[in-house]
């Protein structure tokens, strides 16, 4: 059965923080690594995907490594604004299968 | 506008009633996949469309729903004799290949209730 966890569940940082949440995924079989923003009331919008063990991808202030070995994503925000709250929601993809396997997500609310 | 569009936004139906969901996705992308996110939960894979053909109807919790995408475009996603456990926001979105390395684009969904 292949899972994906993300950790924390939910965030509660002060504008200025910069702050990290963790994307866990089965480390066989790997394809892509996808990450999500998704605010409430709108569509998910894709931030990252990451295909190669190594690999770093910013965009703006907010970047994500991956491992493929060990299995695990990070996504950092550096300088956390208020328009950042959102739930970041990370998706496996094995093999050549196109589903997207997903995570619950991390609900990051940053404070003024 | 040029991202996915879905319709209606919200629909309300009585239990035993027949539904109907439209994706547009984004011209030219060949890959639509279609969601089911329940509150409090991540999306769930219902299916996956590859130009008109349906490579993947694994996620279609029962044979009450039926996917069609049949000039390769737009897709409708049909439910049967809804159920109350049906009641969900139904994510659709597509990708511009056929590969998995490709970001998914989303419409703003679908929400269904059934009383």
């Amino acid at each position: 059965i292949l899972n994906v966890e993300q950790s924390p569940q939910s965030l509660h940082v002060q504008e200025g923080d910069s702050t990290n949440f963790t994307c866990s995924f089965p480390s066989s079989n790997f394809y892509a690594l996808h990450w999500y923003r998704w605010e409430t009331a709108k569509s998910p919008e894709a931030l990252f995907v990451m295909t190669l063990n190594g690999d770093e991808k910013k965009k703006g202030r907010i970047s994500a490594t991956l491992n493929t070995k060990e299995g695990y994503s990070y996504l950092y925000i550096k300088g956390s604004q208020p328009e950042d709250s959102a739930t970041y929601l990370c998706a496996f993809n094995a093999g050549n299968n196109r589903k997207l396997i997903w995570g619950l997500g991390t609900s990051l609310a940053v404070n003024p | 506008g040029a991202g996915v569009s879905q319709s209606p936004r919200y629909k309300v139906a009585k239990r035993g009633q027949d539904v109907a969901l439209r994706c547009d996705p984004i011209s030219g992308h060949v890959s639509l996949f279609w969601y089911q996110q329940a509150l409090g939960q991540g999306p769930e894979f219902l299916t996956y469309f590859q130009n008109e053909a349906q490579l993947d109807k694994s996620g279609l919790p029962s044979d009450r729903f039926f996917a069609e995408r049949p000039e390769g475009s737009v897709s409708t996603l049909k439910i049967q004799r809804t159920q109350q456990e049906d009641s969900a926001v139904y994510l659709c979105a597509s990708s511009i290949s056929g590969t998995g390395n490709q970001p998914q684009h989303f419409g703003d969904g679908t929400r269904l209730s059934i009383l």
